[in-house]
């Protein structure tokens, strides 16, 4: 069963607002992870915020937020005053606790597309 | 050393033979996994060591493939009478103990894997 699921194959954005990648994800451990990756052309994989499953606050790293809806199992990520440069694939992953052996295990991704 | 090293670069093989991926973690990071990138695709989950242990090997797709870790720190992915569909980008990461789910993973650059 999929447990990581990223909805959107491509978004477009224009340059200076805000966009809205969804993922949602399944488990059965009360204990877990939640990150998001940006992954532009040159292949490389940046770790952009992380929250966790007991975090009361939603978690914020500049220009990146993590809408974390608990009840619903979703953590979409939401990047303000998007940029030419934010164009690049976005990944949503899950670390599991212990029901799930600790493993990260990440979605299908998001291409994002930044218009000038 | 300061980031996930991961060798060779790009490994162009002929079909049948077998090939070896190594990767050398941040040190003093308990956790590593390696997964697999098609192109264009989603991170497909490989197999993932806490230490010199491997309590998850359900991502390896066949018999075929196979990973060790030793010392704690290398590891060593091997991939016997390759195949044209193994190609892909084999990616490394690692963390501290993988046992707590806020640790982040950091990549490395992967392994460009080429069967013709």
């Amino acid at each position: 069963a999929q447990k990581i699921t990223q909805t959107q194959p491509g978004m477009f954005v224009q340059e200076k607002e805000a966009v809205t990648l969804d993922c949602t994800y399944d488990t059965s451990d009360q204990s877990y992870g939640l990150f998001w990756y940006k992954q532009p052309s040159s292949g490389e994989m940046i770790f952009l915020i992380y929250q966790g499953s007991y975090d009361e606050q939603n978690a914020t790293e500049g220009r990146y937020s993590l809408n974390f809806q608990k009840a619903r199992k979703s953590a979409n990520l939401v990047i303000s005053a998007s940029q030419l440069g934010d164009s690049a694939m976005y990944f949503c992953a899950m670390r599991e606790g212990q029901t799930g052996g600790f493993k990260t295990i990440f979605g299908a991704g998001t291409r994002l597309f930044v218009k000038a | 050393g300061a980031g996930v090293s991961q060798s060779p670069s790009n490994k162009v093989t002929e079909k049948g033979k077998d090939v070896e991926l190594r990767c050398d973690p941040i040190s003093g990071h308990t956790a590593l996994y390696w997964y697999r990138q098609s192109l264009g695709q989603g991170l497909e989950f490989l197999i993932y060591f806490q230490g010199n242990s491997a309590p998850d090997k359900s991502g390896l797709p066949s018999d075929r493939f196979s990973a060790e870790r030793t010392g704690g720190s290398v590891s060593t992915l091997t991939i016997q009478r390759t195949q044209q569909e193994d190609s892909a980008v084999y990616l490394c990461a690692s963390s501290l103990q993988g046992t707590l789910s806020g640790n982040t993973i950091y990549f490395g650059e992967g392994s460009w894997l080429t069967v013709v």
